[in-house]
């Protein structure tokens, strides 16, 4: 059965610190991991897009890395802003995209 | 462009009711996607579409849900009749040639 886990799931930082999310998968047939960033009431928004060959991969203050052998996943944000207060969802797949239940991230002052 | 559009953005109904769910994808995308998303669930694929075409509806939980594409710009997502354990948000999702996916901003579902 196709599975995506992610932890925590919650976390609390202070803004200006870097934090670290995970999400392990075991999606078949995988051709893509993805990240969105989901603020409250909003739609999910994407992050990052990677394929099985790529490692990491950067959009602004936040890196996605890939290690397909452990099937492993993580997003790190750095030098968090209390905007990046929303919850971090991780889906892999091919057309159809299994998602995790998210980490709900809050940065506070 | 506005994005994929939904409507409406909540609904309320009594158990029973039939429900209607409508999408707007971005114009040239070829994929339409159907999510529901409930906290212990996350997001589940319900349907989705290429070319205005039902690829895989696998992820419809019952006969009492059901989808059509009349053409490329609407598509539409039905209950009927809705149950209680139906409330969740329903997002509907497009895809462009570089297998970019653009979520709505959702239906809040409320069966009571």
């Amino acid at each position: 059965k196709n599975q995506v886990e992610q932890s925590p799931q919650s976390l609390i930082i202070l803004e200006g610190k870097n934090c670290t999310l995970q999400c392990n998968y075991t999606v078949s047939p995988f051709s893509n991991l993805r990240w969105y960033k989901q603020d409250t009431g909003r739609g999910p928004v994407s992050l990052t897009i990677m394929t099985f060959s790529e490692n990491t991969k950067s959009n602004g203050r936040y890196t996605a890395t890939l290690d397909a052998d452990t099937k492993q996943s993580s997003l790190h944000i750095t030098a968090s802003q209390l905007s990046d207060s929303a919850s971090y969802i991780c889906g892999g797949g091919g057309n159809k995209l299994t998602f995790g239940t998210g980490t709900q991230l809050k940065v506070e002052l | 462009d506005a994005g994929v559009i939904q409507s409406p953005r909540h609904e309320v109904t009594e158990m029973g009711q039939e429900v209607t769910l409508r999408c707007k994808p971005i114009s040239g995308h070829d994929y339409l996607f159907w999510y529901r998303q409930t906290m212990m669930r996350g997001l589940e694929l319900l349907i989705y579409f290429n070319n205005n075409v039902p690829i895989d509806d696998s992820g419809m939980p019952e006969d009492r849900f059901s989808a059509k594409m009349p053409n490329a710009s609407f598509s539409t997502l039905k209950i009927q009749p809705s149950e209680p354990r139906d409330s969740a948000v329903y997002f509907c999702a497009s895809r462009n040639e570089n297998r970019e996916v653009f979520f709505g901003q959702g239906t809040r579902l409320t069966v009571v």
